[in-house]
C-alpha cells in the first residue's frame, strides 16, 4: 500500500498571499488530520476530517481552513499568509473515525516558507 | 489541560541502551505513542500502548507506562547510529478522537 502523500513538498510564498496544500491518505483510510510543526511551538493540531466533515479543530485563526473530498483526499488553505506561518505542515491518516482512536500514519510534509 | 513534556537531548554510545522519557498531565489518555522524525522527514510511528497497559515490547523497543505518575518511557536496546533522530511522545484523549497532543521532542544522538 502506498503511504500518505503530500503535495507540494516545498513552497515559497510572500506575505499576504494564500496557499493550498494537498494530502492523499492511505488507500481505505477515511480520517485525515493536519498538524503544523515549528521550532518554537512544536507540533500542533490544526484539524481533523472524516467523511468530508470536520470533526475536531485546534486553536488556530480562521485564516486556516480545510476540506475533505469524497475520495478522502484533503486540502488545507491558509489565507493572508504571515511570516509566522512558515512551518512544516504534516498530514496524517487513519482508518477509524467517529468515536474511535486509531493509529495515525504521517506523510512527509509540506515545507512552507513565507517571505 | 494537555501538557506533554520531554527532555530535549540524549546522547548514547552505539550498542548501549537508550531511554527516552515523557511526562503528561491529562489522566484521560486513551493511547500513547512514540514517533521518530529524521531530518527533513515526516513522522514515523514506532510503537504505541493502550492506556490500561503497563508495558509493551516490540523487537528492540520497550515501552513502559506508569499511569499513577503519568510517565511514559521508550527503551531502545542495542542503539545504532541509524537511531539518531528526534523522538516524540504523543497522546490521544478520551473524547478527543484522533487528535494527537505531542511532546516537545527528544533529540537522540548515537556516537560511535
Amino acid at each position: 500500500k502506498a503511504g500518505v502523500t503530500q503535495t507540494p513538498r516545498y513552497l515559497i510564498k510572500t506575505r499576504g498571499q494564500q496557499v493550498t496544500l494537498s494530502c492523499s491518505p492511505i488507500s481505505g483510510h477515511r480520517s485525515v488530520s493536519w498538524y503544523q510543526q515549528t521550532p518554537g511551538q512544536g507540533l500542533q493540531f490544526l484539524f481533523e476530517y472524516f467523511s468530508e466533515t470536520q470533526r475536531n479543530k485546534g486553536n488556530f485563526p480562521g485564516r486556516f481552513s480545510g476540506r475533505q473530498f469524497s475520495n478522502s483526499r484533503s486540502e488545507m488553505n491558509v489565507s493572508t499568509l504571515e511570516l509566522g506561518d512558515s512551518a512544516l505542515y504534516l498530514c496524517a491518516s487513519s482508518s477509524q473515525g467517529w468515536g474511535d482512536t486509531d493509529t495515525q500514519y504521517f506523510g512527509p510534509g509540506t515545507r512552507l516558507t513565507v517571505l | 489541560g494537555e501538557d506533554v513534556e520531554q527532555s530535549l537531548f540524549l546522547s548514547v554510545r552505539e550498542g548501549d541502551s537508550s531511554v527516552i522519557n515523557c511526562t503528561y498531565t491529562d489522566s484521560s489518555s486513551t493511547y500513547l505513542y512514540w514517533y521518530k522524525q529524521e531530518p527533513g522527514a515526516g513522522l514515523q510511528l514506532l510503537t504505541y500502548i493502550f492506556s490500561n497497559m503497563d508495558m509493551k515490547q516490540d523487537q528492540r523497543l520497550t515501552v513502559l507506562l506508569n499511569k499513577k505518575d503519568k510517565h511514559l518511557s521508550l527503551r531502545i536496546a542495542d542503539t545504532q547510529t541509524g537511531d539518531s533522530a528526534i523522538y516524540f511522545c504523543a497522546e490521544t484523549l478520551t473524547g478527543g478522537g484522533n487528535k494527537l497532543t505531542f511532546g516537545t521532542g527528544t533529540q537522540l544522538k548515537v556516537e560511535l
